[in-house]
């Protein structure tokens, strides 16, 4: 079946780590995107890639890096630059300009302990 | 800039009730216009879509209509179930030649038995 995996579901980062969350589609999409998501909130854009070895910051960049080695994956670090990194993160994928409604992973919640 | 406003929630109804959750947009050119639902714990997924003006997107008895002259694309159901109890979220793309989804806030609905 075509999708997108995000893993892991959970994770736990002490403070003063980096840590990386995965992101994996199968859909053959150029586009990707990572998104994070506050309790109660809407989506804020972190970065997307529109092709491979490229990528833009979005709305709330800092303390967050990314890399598009490969069309099928985009690898989201938080790094310990990030002061509040608890969150949901959400990763999705779309083909851009022909088709662009996004298809989202499951995401995954990151706790700070 | 392009922008879309959603009606503030969480929006509670009784089962079997006339949904509504209003949305509406600003945007240059000619959108289209998306309909995503966010289960507790999970990934976006997309409900419905419509491209041009006066389209009808539906979906497991979701319906919305693009209406240019109001810039609306409001969501509507017949007979709210208890399991359509979700965050809803309204988005758009293409508006000025950018496919880049803009998303508005979301919309948490309760249905009550």
């Amino acid at each position: 079946d075509g999708g997108i995996t995000q893993s892991p579901k959970y994770l736990f980062r002490k403070e003063g780590q980096n840590v990386t969350l995965s992101c994996e589609q199968n859909l053959n999409h150029d586009a990707m995107y990572w998104y994070r998501q506050d309790p109660g909130q809407g989506l804020r854009l972190i970065y997307y890639s529109q092709i491979v070895n490229d990528f833009q910051k979005g709305d709330i960049a800092e303390g967050y890096s990314v890399s598009r080695e490969k069309k099928e994956s985009f690898p989201l670090t938080v790094t310990s630059a990030q002061k509040n990194p608890t969150a949901f993160y959400l990763c999705a994928s779309s083909m851009g300009h022909t088709l662009p409604e996004a298809f989202f992973g499951q995401g995954t919640r990151l706790t700070v302990v | 800039g392009d922008s879309v406003t959603q009606m503030e929630g969480p929006v509670t109804l009784s089962e079997e009730a006339f949904l509504t959750i209003n949305c509406t947009y600003t945007a240059t050119g000619y959108p289209s216009l998306f309909w995503y639902v966010q289960y507790p714990g999970e990934g976006l997924q997309l409900l419905l879509k419509a491209t041009k003006a006066d389209d009808k997107g539906s979906n497991k008895g979701f319906e919305a209509t693009y209406r240019k002259e109001t810039t609306s694309f409001h969501l509507e159901k017949g007979s709210a179930q208890v399991s359509d109890s979700a965050v809803y979220f309204c988005a758009l793309s293409g508006g000025g030649g950018n496919y880049q989804l803009i998303w508005g806030a979301g919309t948490k609905l309760i249905i009550k038995p």
